[in-house]
């Protein structure tokens, strides 16, 4: 069975310094992985997503993330957050074997920036 | 364009009562996704269409559950006997098409209150 985890609820950082999200995954098959991210009464947007092409995935926004197989990891990473960055961000798996349609998220990290 | 629209945007009903929930995908996406946000917790695949047909139904909690999507375009989730426990957001994506690792695009969602 795929899952997700998303080892913190939340994750608080200064304006300008760095973000680390992180998550892992467990999948029997090589999965393909995503970054979602929800603002306040907005819908859920993707940021990233990694698809057994490069293992460094760049996304909007200034945002990263890198598949290491070794690890089972695809943490989110930024150099320099923004106060627009405050959002809950979600690291989601897809089963390759129904064709990627079914996808389990995590159950999020909340973002949040000080100034 | 225009993004995918779910509409009510809010839906109160009593326990027991029946509902309908309904999904405009973008026009042309011929992959269209249910899911179901608790408080505080990560978006919960339901069920998901290509076309007219339900390809993965195995997200759908019970046989109160049942979506439709007739004509390949707008679809309906219905619940029956509604539960306090169905309280939720209800979310609806598309993608573009076959490829299953597609960008979903999603909806603004359904918040359902059950009293």
């Amino acid at each position: 069975a795929q899952s997700v985890t998303q080892l913190d609820s939340h994750v608080s950082v200064s304006e300008g310094t760095p973000v680390l999200l992180r998550c892992n995954y467990s999948s029997s098959y090589s999965p393909s992985l995503f970054w979602y991210v929800q603002h306040p009464n907005k819908g859920l947007q993707l940021l990233l997503k990694y698809t057994s092409a490069a293992t460094l995935v760049k996304g909007i926004n200034g945002f990263e993330a890198e598949f290491k197989k070794s690890e089972t990891s695809f943490h989110l990473t930024k150099p320099s957050a923004h106060m627009s960055d405050a959002a809950e961000y979600f690291c989601v798996v897809s089963d390759p074997r129904t064709g990627g349609f079914k996808t389990i998220f995590g159950a999020g990290t909340r973002l949040f920036v000080k100034a | 364009g225009a993004g995918v629209s779910q509409t009510p945007s809010n839906k109160v009903t009593e326990k027991g009562k029946y509902v309908e929930l309904r999904c405009d995908p973008i026009s042309g996406h011929t992959a269209l996704y249910w899911y179901r946000q608790s408080l505080g917790q990560g978006p919960e695949f339901l069920i998901y269409f290509q076309g007219t047909g339900a390809a993965d139904d195995s997200g759908l909690p019970n046989d109160r559950f049942f979506a439709v999507r007739p004509e390949g375009s707008v679809s309906t989730l219905k619940i029956q006997r509604t539960e306090r426990g169905d309280s939720a957001v209800y979310l609806c994506a598309s993608s573009s098409s076959g490829q299953g690792f597609d960008t979903q695009y999603f909806g603004p969602g359904t918040r359902l209150t059950v009293l």
